[in-house]
């Protein structure tokens, strides 16, 4: 199986911050990784697919980047809406697998 | 506009059975594999199962594989998902999720 090691687990971090996270595969997983943001009490959001495509409807200070087995979601700008908890997951084989995510709070 | 609704959760007694069940709309339900994906009390996401759209292929995450059972009727754009056997354990959250798409969540307990 696939594991997915997200960093750091916990960020904190102040509107305005660039802020960066890191999902590492323990084998390579080509572009096969998702990205989502989950905020309590509620269901995950698709940010972005295929590391680096952007979803319909996200804000574009949003953005991913890598393959194989090193994948960064970066938030160029962070924003009141962005605090939330954000996890990966790789769509390269079964059984599908996710990150342990990484809470972004404010600092 | 996808929408996924969940029903069926609920509170269960250790080694008992529970399905659920999940409404899709808004999209071409044949075409596309649909998951299980759960996250217990405090925790993070935990994928469970999928199968592919013409219901022919599944596949199960080892802490579910031979008590849990993944189908859809097509049909009736309908995904569920049976839980035999439950554990303390299996209490979680199941959310019924397209790739891009997930449902509220449905509230399982497993408890005496």
């Amino acid at each position: 199986d696939i594991q997915l090691t997200q960093s750091p687990s916990f960020l904190s971090a102040s509107v305005g911050d660039r802020v960066t996270i890191t999902c590492r595969a323990s084998q390579g997983i080509s572009s096969y990784l998702a990205w989502y943001q989950q905020k309590p009490g509620k269901a995950p959001k698709f940010l972005i697919y295929a590391a680096s495509t952007l979803q319909s409807g996200v804000p574009s200070r949003f953005s991913g980047s890598g393959s194989e087995t090193e994948f960064t979601l970066t938030i160029s700008s962070l924003q009141p809406e962005d605090f939330a908890t954000y996890y990966c997951q790789q769509l390269n084989s079964y059984p599908l697998t996710f990150g342990g995510g990484t809470k972004v709070e404010v600092k | 506009e996808v929408q996924l609704l969940e029903s069926g959760g609920g509170l269960v007694q250790p080694g008992g059975s529970l399905r659920l069940s999940c409404v899709a709309s808004g999209f071409t339900f044949s075409s596309y594999a649909m998951s299980w994906v759960r996250q217990a009390p405090g925790k993070g996401l935990e994928w469970v199962s999928a199968v592919s759209g013409s219901g022919g292929s599944a596949y199960y995450a080892d802490s579910v594989k031979g008590r849990f059972t993944i189908s859809r009727d097509n049909s009736k754009n309908t995904l569920y998902l049976q839980m035999n056997n439950l554990r303390a354990e299996d209490t979680a959250v199941y959310y019924c999720a397209k790739d891009d798409s997930w449902g509220q969540g449905a509230l399982v307990t497993v408890s005496s």
